[in-house]
């Protein structure tokens, strides 16, 4: 079935740096624009970046530019998110999920806790 | 950036009553609007794209409707599962944004 499953979260010290890693499975990876989207704990979410099905087309919000760095690769069916420079405002569950043709997440997955604390 | 705003913050419903959630756009989106259903410790899931169009296995009590900068979600008769927080989403000039959402909780 179509899902997609993250790892690599943990707790990291506040200037610190860890990669998440989203492993996609039962759709043809290749053909889908992808994105990471964060939720702090109790709020709401919040969009950090997404990458064009080739990875030529990226983009991030202004609150991670310069600090967070979204890569995918196709052969493997897999999305990374390098996180540089943490601060104690990055904690949040982090969800990679598909973009749909018309610009909607349509596959969402189970999420990963990245907490920044010294 | 453009912003969205939900109201109310909280609707407090009986089930089998009809709920409203609205989405405002700080400026026009087209029809490029999402909404989304949260439970407690799950995923979102996506129910309605292009602000009118059922996702997939989407029970047909939810609705979308709007264009431009207004949109409404309706769910024409709650069941106790709808009982969630819902979330709008649009992207618009290459950058992807979400509302603060709205709680639908059970009175």
């Amino acid at each position: 079935q179509v899902q997609l499953v993250e790892s690599g979260g943990g707790l990291v010290k506040p200037g610190g740096s860890l990669r998440l890693s989203c492993a996609a499975s039962g759709f043809t990876f290749s053909d889908y624009y992808m994105s990471w989207i964060r939720q702090a704990p109790g709020k709401g979410l919040e969009w950090v970046s997404y990458i064009s099905s080739s990875g030529s087309t990226i983009y991030y919000a202004d609150s991670v530019k310069g600090r967070f760095t979204i890569s995918r690769d196709n052969a493997k069916n897999s999305l990374y998110l390098q996180m540089n420079s943490l601060r104690a405002e990055d904690t949040a569950v982090y969800y990679c999920a598909r973009m749909s043709s018309g610009s909607a997440f349509d596959i969402w997955g189970q999420g990963t806790m990245v907490t920044v604390s010294s | 950036e453009i912003v969205l705003t939900q109201s109310p913050a909280t609707l407090s419903l009986s089930p089998g009553e009809r709920a409203t959630l609205s989405c405002r756009a700080s400026q026009s989106v087209s029809s490029y609007l999402a909404w989304y259903q949260q439970k407690p410790g799950q995923a979102p899931r996506l129910l309605i794209y292009d602000a009118s169009n059922r996702a997939t296995g989407i029970p047909a009590r939810f609705s979308g409707s709007g264009s431009g900068t207004d949109f409404t979600l309706t769910i024409s008769s709650l069941e106790p599962e709808d009982f969630a927080v819902y979330y709008c989403q649009q992207r618009s000039n290459w950058l992807v944004t979400f509302g603060g959402g709205t709680k639908v909780e059970i009175k």
